[in-house]
């Protein structure tokens, strides 16, 4: 159980196009989903929390209009970055929380690699 | 400010040994305490919780210690297989922020045969 689906694993694209990627809980509901951003050799970096049906909760220093982040049912949240340039090629992750017996536990997707040229 | 500090970047243990990874963290409300694993170009994978409740918790080769007075807390994996070889992260929450995690950086850990 508790498996999170994030596609795509890796996308390449052009300097002023927007990228979509997907996270999914595949065997749970999650009300709750994090996104993530991994630099090489550094440590995970929390963007946002989405929640299902409000709007998402982001940190400090991140863009809310560079990363749209929709969390529109319960297995489903979606994050776009938006006007990508080549600084934004990164890590991204996503994570869902865990049911309330294992609330505190936050299980990861595999990540997708955007590369933008 | 680095809540969550993992000073060790690598660590090279032979296979069968044990493995010992530290952690340790600044802010004294944390009161949920993980360790992921995490392959390159994969997202981290759940290994072992502890509540800080608890100074112990065990699963198998895995066993996380906690040592609140010194905010510091281990993962122990004994014995050590080639498989273990990762990054390994450690991460802490607080009840009133709504699941988010504050991650160490990682220490690189490389089991040898």
């Amino acid at each position: 159980g508790a498996v999170v689906s994030q596609h795509p694993s890796r996308v390449i694209c052009k300097s002023g196009t927007s990228v979509k990627i997907e996270c999914r809980s595949l065997d749970f509901q999650a009300t709750t989903m994090f996104w993530y951003r991994q630099f090489p050799k550094k440590s995970l970096m929390l963007m946002a929390t989405s929640n299902e049906g409000s709007k998402a909760t982001y940190e400090q220093g991140v863009e809310k209009d560079k990363f749209l982040i929709n969390h529109a049912s319960l297995t489903l949240s979606t994050l776009t970055v938006t006007s990508a340039h080549p600084e934004d090629s990164s890590f991204y992750i996503c994570s869902a929380r865990g049911q309330p017996e294992s609330k505190n536990i936050q299980y990861f997707g595999a990540g997708t690699r955007l590369s933008v040229l | 400010d680095q809540q969550v500090k993992q000073n060790s970047p690598s660590l090279s243990v032979q296979e069968g040994r044990i493995s010992i990874l530290n952690c340790d963290y600044t802010n004294s409300m944390f009161d949920y305490f993980l360790w992921y694993k995490k392959y390159p170009a994969e997202g981290p994978t759940f290994l072992i919780s502890i509540s800080s409740i608890k100074d112990k918790n065990e699963d198998g080769r895995f066993t996380v210690f906690l040592n609140k007075s010194a905010k510091h807390l281990s993962l122990h994996i004994v014995p050590s297989q080639p498989g273990d070889s990762a990054v390994y992260f450690c991460a802490a929450s607080t009840a009133n922020q709504g699941g988010k995690l504050i991650f160490g950086q990682g220490t690189e850990l490389s089991v040898k045969p």
